[in-house]
């Protein structure tokens, strides 16, 4: 089936620096890529759509210069937490959109500020 | 307003038994579901999925039924094994798999022995 990788899976940053989260799809190429996060306990909920080549979508409540998503390849697109806070700390998922009906998700970065 | 609705936040099941998880929708456009199974801290992982053209959608050990008058479709396991235990979501969206996808707040299946 295909596979999604996300690097790193989990990092530990400090308040005020950012943090670079990768997405790669690794056996098939994407036009689109969603970017989720989950807060504990709650569902995942869409972040973000980018295009490869355009500018990113956002989601009502996502600031977009917090969160810059590059999407600078069909294989490869990464999502930049700038100037991270306690509270974005989460747990991003990114899926890239896969021309079958099945899609699959990135096994996730678990993001700590403190 | 919450347009996909998984109304038991955890369920408990024997080992061996049939599990039944629920899930319920709001929004006629949608036209494709999937289910994904969750661990913690590890992204979902597909599980299986139906098109509103179908009622029906059997894989192995894991059946989804869908009625779109209700607009209700639940999944089953069977038999339940111990490694079934996990949150399951439900996702909808419109447009095959092109659209984002809309979550229910999952529900988390506990296997018995």
């Amino acid at each position: 089936g295909a596979v999604v990788s996300q690097h790193p899976s989990w990092v530990i940053c400090k308040s005020g620096t950012s943090v670079k989260i990768e997405c790669r799809s690794l056996d098939f190429q994407a036009t689109t890529m969603f970017w989720y996060r989950q807060f504990p306990k709650q569902s995942l909920m869409l972040m973000a759509t980018s295009n490869e080549g355009s500018k990113a979508t956002y989601e009502q409540g996502v600031e977009k210069d917090k969160f810059l998503i590059n999407h600078a390849s069909l294989t490869l697109s990464t999502l930049t937490v700038t100037s991270a806070h306690p509270e974005d700390s989460s747990f991003y998922i990114c899926r890239p959109v896969n021309p079958t009906y099945e899609q699959y998700f990135g096994p996730g970065t678990r993001l700590t500020v403190t | 307003d919450q347009q996909v609705k998984q109304n038991s936040p955890s369920l408990s099941v024997q080992e061996g038994r049939i599990s039944i998880l629920n899930c319920d929708y709001t929004n006629s456009m949608f036209d494709y579901f999937l289910w994904y199974k969750k661990y913690p801290a590890e992204g979902p992982t597909f599980l299986i999925s139906i098109s509103s053209i179908k009622d029906k959608n059997e894989d192995g050990r894991f059946t989804v039924f869908l009625n779109k008058s209700a607009k209700h479709l639940s999944l089953h396991i069977v038999p339940s094994q111990p490694g079934d235990s996990a949150v399951y979501f439900c996702a909808a969206n419109s447009g095959g798999g092109a659209d984002g996808l809309t979550f229910g707040k999952g529900t988390h299946l506990i296997i018995q022995p």
